[in-house]
């Protein structure tokens, strides 16, 4: 199984500032890589595919990096409503797994 | 627009079997080039895919979870289906319904149901 570690557990930032999120796969996972963002009673809701491709409806200040081990989402210039938990996901090998997660935190 | 739901028992006993179904609307569950997966999490804790089922019927599970977990489609109703046996206090979680296209994770999600597993 690959094993997605995600950090900061948890980063503070101040609305307006950027916040950058890393995840690492303990192998390559090419470019199949999707970041969630998650709050409180909702369920997960796909930000980027494939690293770096928004989806659907996704706000500009949301961009997704890298390929193989090392991925980096960067919000732009942090909203309220934005602040939430992150998960990144590899859909390259069966079983899928997920990060554990960055929570962001309004400083 | 493609909507999922999830419906079933909310408080299972331990040992027994959680039974959940995701209803599929907006779209058909036959649709080629899909999977339809399970996937929970517990309580203040991260996620964890439990498994999928192709269109045609063909099947992937955690293995992590394998030996407990079966998941069914009826392509009539146009839903599917998770069944975990022998559950305990560790299978306490949320349990979300989603698609995974091809090359795009996963959406959309269900809203998700809390399963509770207690005597």
């Amino acid at each position: 199984e690959i094993v997605m570690t995600q950090s900061p557990a948890t980063l503070s930032v101040s609305p307006g500032e950027r916040a950058t999120l890393s995840c690492r796969a303990s192998q390559s996972v090419s470019s199949n890589l999707a970041w969630y963002q998650q709050k409180p009673g909702q369920a997960p809701r796909l930000l980027i595919y494939g690293a770096s491709t928004r989806a659907t409806g996704i706000p500009a200040r949301f961009s997704g990096s890298g390929s193989g081990t090392e991925f980096t989402l960067t919000i732009s210039s942090l909203q309220s409503e934005d602040f939430a938990v992150y998960y990144c996901q590899q859909y390259n090998n069966w079983p899928r797994s997920f990060g554990q997660g960055t929570r962001l935190e309004i400083k | 627009q493609l909507q999922l739901q999830e419906s079933g028992s909310g408080l299972v006993k331990p040992s027994q079997t959680l039974s959940l179904t995701c209803a599929v609307s907006g779209g058909s569950i036959s649709s080629g080039g899909y999977s339809w997966s399970w996937i929970r999490q517990p309580p203040g804790k991260g996620l964890e895919w439990i498994g999928y089922i192709y269109h045609s019927g063909s099947t992937y599970y955690n293995p992590s979870l394998k030996s407990r977990v079966t998941i069914s489609v009826d392509r009539s109703k146009n839903q599917f289906s998770l069944k975990l046996s022998s559950v305990t206090a560790a299978d306490t979680a949320v349990y979300y319904c989603a698609r995974e296209g091809n090359s795009y994770g996963y959406d959309p999600w269900g809203q998700g149901t809390l399963v509770t597993v207690s005597s």
